[in-house]
């Protein structure tokens, strides 16, 4: 199975802050590789897919970038609707894993 | 407007067995794999099974293997999973979702299994 490894597991960061998450992939994925945020209560939303690629309607402020085994999710300029937990998702082989997320949490 | 909905949730003992639904609408089901994640109470997501466009593919995670079947109806526009043999650790939300891989993707909002006695 491939493990996916995600860090930080929460950070706390004011509105304004750039923020970075990353996503290690134990071994080769290409680019089969998701990004997806939830809040309480709520279904995951796909932010990025294809590693790199914005999901329509999604604002310019995500951005997400890597391949094989090392993968970035960043916001450029935390708003505070952003505040929530965040999950990579590979689908380069089965079974499918997520990282174990990343609580953005407001300082 | 693209719905998923699912439903069959609720309490069952241990070792019981419970059939979730999931009702698309909105947009081809046909043309997507179609797949369940399913999240513990306070914590990550887990990939637990998908089904090719056609039904000729399934997949699971190795924990439910043997015990979970996923299956699917184009011509209702529905998504199923019998789950036999249910353990506490079964207990979570079960989200149903479509093209986890693709460039379209949809989801629904979840029904809540329990498993306890």
């Amino acid at each position: 199975d491939i493990q996916m490894t995600q860090s930080p597991s929460s950070l706390s960061a004011s509105v304004g802050d750039r923020v970075t998450i990353t996503c290690r992939a134990s071994q080769g994925i290409r680019n089969d590789l998701g990004w997806y945020q939830q809040k309480p209560g709520k279904a995951p939303k796909r932010l990025i897919y294809a590693a790199s690629s914005l999901q329509s309607g999604v604002p310019s402020r995500f951005s997400g970038s890597g391949s094989e085994t090392e993968f970035t999710l960043t916001i450029s300029s935390l708003q505070p609707e952003d505040f929530a937990t965040y999950y990579c998702l590979q689908h380069n082989s089965y079974p499918l894993t997520f990282g174990g997320g990343t609580k953005v949490e407001i300082k | 407007e693209v719905q998923l909905v699912e439903s069959g949730g609720g309490l069952v003992q241990p070792g019981g067995s419970l059939r979730l639904s999931c009702a698309a609408s909105g947009f081809t089901f046909s043309s997507y794999w179609m797949s369940w994640v399913r999240q513990a109470p306070g914590k990550g997501l887990e990939w637990v099974a998908n089904i090719k466009v056609d039904g000729s593919e399934k997949n699971y995670v190795d924990s439910v293997k043997g015990r979970f079947t996923i299956s699917r109806d184009n011509a209702k526009n529905s998504l199923y999973l019998q789950m036999n043999s249910l353990r506490a650790e079964d207990t979570a939300v079960y989200y149903c979702a479509a093209g986890l891989g693709a460039t379209g993707t949809y989801w629904g909002q979840g029904t809540l299994v329990t498993v306890s006695s």
